[in-house]
């Protein structure tokens, strides 16, 4: 059974500071997606990561995957408020499965 | 563009009740998924679909059954509800070579209150 931790799961930040949320899970996954979620609201798609290595950028987001350490991280670059929201990592088990599992979540919270 | 179209948005049902949710995804996708999020949870998967024919199956309870229909919409419905049931549910869809990174869209979700 796939397991996903991520850390930290509150983040208070101040505006124009850069930070990191990780997320580890514990098999074998052959790609992993980032979702951010404002309250009440649908899941919105960040990234797709598909291979050891894969790094993509949009705006001052920064998602990478190392497969062979299963952990891959979002890199927050001097954020500001509007990158308020709670963010999941979802791997999947592999090929042949069609399940995101979510890791619980990383509430953000950029203070101005 | 197009996007998933979930409803109702909102519901609510007493215990013991039924309720159906409706999923159309978009156009040309052709599977389509389940969550269940219930509050401060991070979503549970549920069931999916591809071409009509369930593909996976998670934490599905047996008091709930969905499928897919040919014009590729999918219903999920809820016997028997309990309290416990009280979600968010999101369907989502992909197009079936998601293998290859394609994103897998969510819908804007159907919050179920049982009372």
């Amino acid at each position: 059974e796939l397991k996903v931790e991520q850390n930290p799961l509150f983040l208070s930040m101040q505006e124009g500071k850069n930070y990191t949320i990780y997320c580890n899970y514990s098999t074998t996954s052959d790609r992993l997606y980032w979702y951010r979620q404002d309250p009440g609201k649908s899941l919105e798609s960040l990234f797709v990561l598909l291979s050891n290595g894969a790094v993509k950028q949009e705006g001052r987001l920064m998602a990478s995957l190392d497969t062979k350490a299963r952990l891959s991280t979002l890199h927050i670059t001097a954020a500001v408020h509007d990158l308020s929201a709670t963010y999941f990592c979802a791997p999947v088990p592999g090929a042949g499965s069609y399940q995101l599992t979510f890791g619980k979540g990383t509430k953000l919270s950029v203070i101005p | 563009a197009a996007g998933v179209i979930q409803s109702p948005r909102h519901l609510i049902k007493e215990k013991r009740e039924t309720a159906t949710l409706k999923c159309y995804p978009i156009p040309r996708h052709d599977t389509v998924y389940w969550y269940q999020q219930g509050p401060g949870q991070d979503p549970q998967f549920l069931i999916s679909f591809y071409e009509k024919m369930q593909s996976d199956k998670g934490s599905i309870p047996d008091r709930f059954s969905a499928q897919q229909f040919s014009d590729y919409h999918s219903e999920l419905n809820m016997s028997s509800l309990e309290l416990g049931d009280s979600a968010l549910y999101f369907c989502a869809s992909s197009p079936y070579d998601s293998f290859s990174g394609n994103t897998i869209y969510f819908g804007e979700g159907s919050w179920l209150t049982v009372v």
